[in-house]
């Protein structure tokens, strides 16, 4: 049972433009949530959170927005370079002692000059 | 510079032998964890250890162990009761109590023979 969903294997966007990357969750009980990114043969990267108290989360070009009630959660590059171009994983996790992230499947982004 | 260590980056394995993994951080963190990258698959939870002395099953533990002796060393033995070893196996770390991304090391690619 896949709790976090990332539908879109793929993604393709021309320099400048905006990348939109979308993620779904099924647990209710998460209440933080993170976006990595990934170049091959390499370990993740954390780029930007946002916890369950919040809408949206601000970093430079990167933007996250969470609707909690639609259990989804986006992640925004603007403008989008080509160094961007990675594997883009979402996770979540519940709060506590046992804090482990689950994470989606992941989306390739490919930021086109 | 403080950061998570694995190693091999490469290991080569034939059927039948048990292999272990090493992951070392000097960045004081309590929490660490190991997943497995799969094409396709996302980061899946092997194995996390909270404190030392202590560890929990992910999603996938079946034909792995760990041992967490010291707060700073997470090694994952891949046994040969596992029945799909070829993968990229990441050790990640985390400072305990605080909501917070999990610190990734670069990797070991495991390949069965």
């Amino acid at each position: 049972d896949q709790q976090v969903k990332q539908n879109s294997p793929s993604l393709s966007v021309q320099e400048g433009r905006i990348s939109i990357l979308n993620c779904d969750y099924t647990n209710s009980m998460f209440d933080y949530f993170l976006w990595y990114k990934k170049y091959p043969a390499e370990g993740p990267t954390f780029l930007i959170s946002i916890s369950s108290i919040k809408d949206k989360n601000e970093d430079g070009r990167f933007t996250v927005f969470l609707n909690k009630s639609a259990k989804h959660l986006s992640l925004h590059i603007v403008p989008s370079q080509p160094g961007d171009s990675a594997v883009y994983f979402c996770a979540a996790t519940r709060g506590g002692s046992n804090y482990k992230l689950t994470f989606g499947k992941g989306t390739l982004l490919t930021v086109n000059p | 510079d403080g950061g998570i260590t694995q190693s091999p980056k490469y290991l080569f394995r034939k059927e039948g032998q048990n292999v272990t993994l090493s992951c070392e951080q000097n960045l004081n963190h309590d929490a660490m964890y190991w997943y497995r990258q799969d094409p396709g698959q996302g980061l899946r939870l092997i194995y996390y250890s909270q404190i030392v002395n202590d560890f929990q099953k992910g999603d996938i533990a079946e034909g792995y162990s760990v041992s967490r002796e010291k707060k700073e060393s997470f090694p994952l033995t891949v046994t040969s009761a596992q029945k799909n070893p070829t993968a990229f196996y990441l050790c990640a770390s985390r400072l305990r109590g605080l909501a917070g991304e999990l610190f990734f090391g670069e990797g070991s690619r495991l390949t069965v023979l």
